[in-house]
């Protein structure tokens, strides 16, 4: 069965810092694989996907991730925290062959950023 | 706003009573989803419609919960008798087809029971 683990519950990291956010996930082929946020009061907003090709995709506001078939990994990442970033991060697999694009959820990584 | 709307945003309920959240996807999006979160934890795949038809229920969803789509537009997700367990933010999402698999989620409708 498919999983996602997000084995980091909750980070703080200083403004202007660098931030990785990691995901492991747990399916038999290539999934999708995608990076949801969710701030307070706000629906769960995509911040980047990745389907095939290029390991490293780019996403809104300035994250990227990079996905490691080796380690089953799909890291998020930012070279610089503003303090807007903190909310909670969320990675998510669908199945390629699951035309109903149904996501399976990490439990989450909630992100605070420091002065 | 042209996003996903759903309603009510909050609804406390006491056990044993019925509760029915209404959610307004995206216009011209033909898929339309709901989850559930509960807190601490990602959300929770519940069914999901393609059009008018629900193509695809979890195992999460019992036999109190109905969902249904009459028109392909609007949707609505039912819970009789409530129970303390549903208590948790029940969110909608839609799209369009399902091969970019970008779901646009609505800002949920929490549900508290007593």
């Amino acid at each position: 069965a498919q999983s996602v683990t997000q084995p980091d519950i909750h980070i703080t990291v200083s403004e202007g810092a660098s931030l990785e956010l990691r995901c492991n996930y747990s399916y038999g082929a290539t999934p999708y694989l995608f990076w949801y946020v969710q701030s307070p009061g706000q629906g769960l907003q995509l911040l980047l996907k990745y389907f095939s090709g290029d390991t490293l995709v780019q996403g809104i506001k300035g994250f990227e991730a990079e996905f490691k078939r080796s380690q089953s990994s799909f890291n998020l990442r930012k070279p610089s925290v503003h303090w807007s970033d903190a909310a909670e991060y969320f990675c998510a697999v669908a199945s390629v062959y699951n035309q109903g694009g149904k996501l399976i959820f990490g439990q989450g990584t909630e992100l605070s950023v420091k002065p | 706003d042209t996003g996903v709307s759903q309603n009510p945003r909050h609804k406390i309920t006491k056990r044993g009573q019925n509760v029915t959240f209404r959610c307004d996807p995206i216009s011209e999006h033909n898929r339309l989803y709901w989850y559930r979160q509960t807190l601490g934890q990602g959300p929770e795949f519940l069914t999901y419609f393609q059009n008018e038809a629900q193509l695809e229920k979890s195992r999460l969803l019992s036999d109190r919960f109905s969902a249904e789509r009459p028109k392909g537009s609007f949707s609505t997700l039912e819970i009789q008798r409530t129970e303390q367990g549903d208590s948790a933010m029940y969110l909608c999402a839609s799209s369009l087809g399902a091969s970019t698999g970008e779901l646009f989620f609505g800002e949920g409708s929490r549900l508290t029971v007593l």
